[in-house]
């Protein structure tokens, strides 16, 4: 199966500033990669499919790049109520696999 | 305004069985692949069990082969997730998501999930 290996594991940040997360596939998943947004105590919310489109409603503040093996999810200018957890997730093979996230904490 | 919301998560001891539903709402229900992730306390998300919108397909991650069956009642817009010989390690979160309009398995929307304790 494929391994999806995100990085940092937590990010320190402060409001209104931009951030980059990264996430690496053990093998090439084309562009069949999502984002998540994963609040304590809530579903996941889809933010990105296909590496780079926004699902509906999602603010233009986020974003994400990249195919293949190697992808960058982007949020421009940090709010309140990203402070929260972060997953990628590859669906170009099965079983579709999850990285281990990545905290955006306040700094 | 599309909802899922699962039911059925309980206590259980090893060895025991659960079915999980998902009611679904604000679409139409059968025209999607839909889908089960869990997640383990302490431990990152994991794709379980998908089905075809008709039913007559449907995949599992090895962990669970044998022992999970999915399956879903189109006239009920419900999906189902029958759960036997279940282990401590199955303890989880169990989320139902929809799956992209293309199809592919990713989640577009999600439930809020049911708790499955597996614990003697």
């Amino acid at each position: 199966e494929r391994v999806m290996t995100q990085s940092p594991a937590t990010l320190s940040v402060s409001p209104g500033e931009r951030v980059t997360l990264f996430c690496n596939a053990s093998q090439g998943v084309n562009s069949n990669l999502a984002w998540y947004q994963q609040r304590p105590g809530q579903a996941p919310r889809l933010l990105i499919y296909g590496a780079s489109n926004r699902a509906a409603g999602i603010p233009a503040r986020f974003s994400g790049s990249g195919s293949g093996t190697e992808f960058t999810f982007t949020i421009s200018s940090l709010q309140s109520e990203d402070f929260t957890v972060y997953y990628c997730q590859q669906y170009n093979n099965w079983p579709p696999t999850f990285g281990q996230g990545t905290k955006v904490e306040i700094k | 305004e599309v909802q899922l919301v699962e039911s059925g998560g309980d206590l259980v001891q090893p060895g025991g069985s659960l079915r999980l539903s998902c009611e679904a709402s604000g679409f139409n229900f059968r025209d999607y692949w839909m889908n089960w992730v869990r997640r383990a306390p302490g431990k990152g998300l994991e794709w379980v069990a998908n089905i075809k919108q008709d039913g007559n397909e449907k995949y599992y991650v090895d962990s669970v082969k044998g022992r999970f069956t999915v399956s879903r009642d189109n006239d009920k817009n419900t999906l189902y997730l029958q759960m036997n010989s279940l282990r401590v390690e199955d303890s989880a979160v169990f989320y139902c998501a929809r799956s992209g309009d293309e199809g592919y398995d990713y989640g577009a929307k999600w439930g809020q999930g049911t708790l499955v304790t597996v614990s003697s």
